[in-house]
């Protein structure tokens, strides 16, 4: 069955500094892979998705995601966190193909320290 | 482009009544709507998927009696919770894929808040 795991629940960093966010994925084959934001009492905005080829994807904001098929993971990254970013972040995996159903991870709250 | 609306933003209800909250993709059509569930800090739970002019597939443990969905165009999604109760209170979100297209993405709402009392 499909899965994803985000291993860090909360996360502190100071403005300006990087950041990386882990996300480790099951799934028999190269799935679709999404790394969407949600700030408080919000839905959830895309950043960026992983469909196939170029395995580092450039997103919204500033971000960055790399899929390593080995390692079965999809870690988003940013060189220099702003506090506009404080927010929380959640994984998710899907089926290729149509009508295919997201899997989410549990999330990692993002606090920015000015 | 891709944007998805959902109306109302909040609502307050007493228990025992039923409330109805739309999703609606603005500037795409979408063959296939999701409802999602969300309880304070946690993840999202899939509730249901919803397809244009079918019967919508509900994962296991929701109720689809309680929990009533209705696709009725590409662009308009119902979901409305009948006889609601304080347990019901959560945060529903929705989403519309435009699946088929390049991007074959799904596209959230801002959320719903329902209170019920």
């Amino acid at each position: 069955a499909q899965s994803v795991t985000q291993p860090d629940i909360h996360i502190t960093v100071s403005e300006g500094a990087s950041l990386e966010l882990r996300c480790n994925y099951s799934y028999g084959a190269t799935p679709y892979l999404f790394w969407y934001v949600q700030s408080p009492g919000q839905g959830l905005q895309l950043l960026l998705k992983y469909f196939s080829g170029d395995t580092l994807v450039q997103g919204i904001k500033g971000f960055e995601a790399e899929f390593k098929r080995s390692q079965s993971s999809f870690n988003l990254r940013k060189p220099s966190v702003h506090w506009s970013d404080a927010a929380e972040y959640f994984c998710a995996v899907g089926a290729p193909g149509g009508y295919n159903k997201l899997i989410f991870g549990a999330g990692t709250r993002l606090a920015v320290h000015p | 482009g891709a944007v998805v609306s959902q109306h109302p933003s909040r609502v307050i209800c007493k228990s025992g009544t039923s409330v109805k909250i739309e999703c609606r993709s603005l500037d795409f059509q979408a063959t296939t709507m999701f409802w999602y569930r969300q309880f304070p800090k946690q993840s999202l739970m899939l509730m249901a998927t919803s397809n244009e002019g079918s019967k919508a597939t509900y994962e296991q443990g929701v109720e689809k009696d309680k929990f009533l969905i209705n696709h009725a165009s590409l662009t308009l999604s119902t979901l409305t919770v009948t006889s609601a109760h304080p347990e019901d209170s959560s945060f529903y979100i929705c989403s519309a894929s435009d699946f088929g297209s390049s991007t074959d993405t799904q596209y959230f709402g801002p959320g719903t808040r329902l209170t019920v009392l």
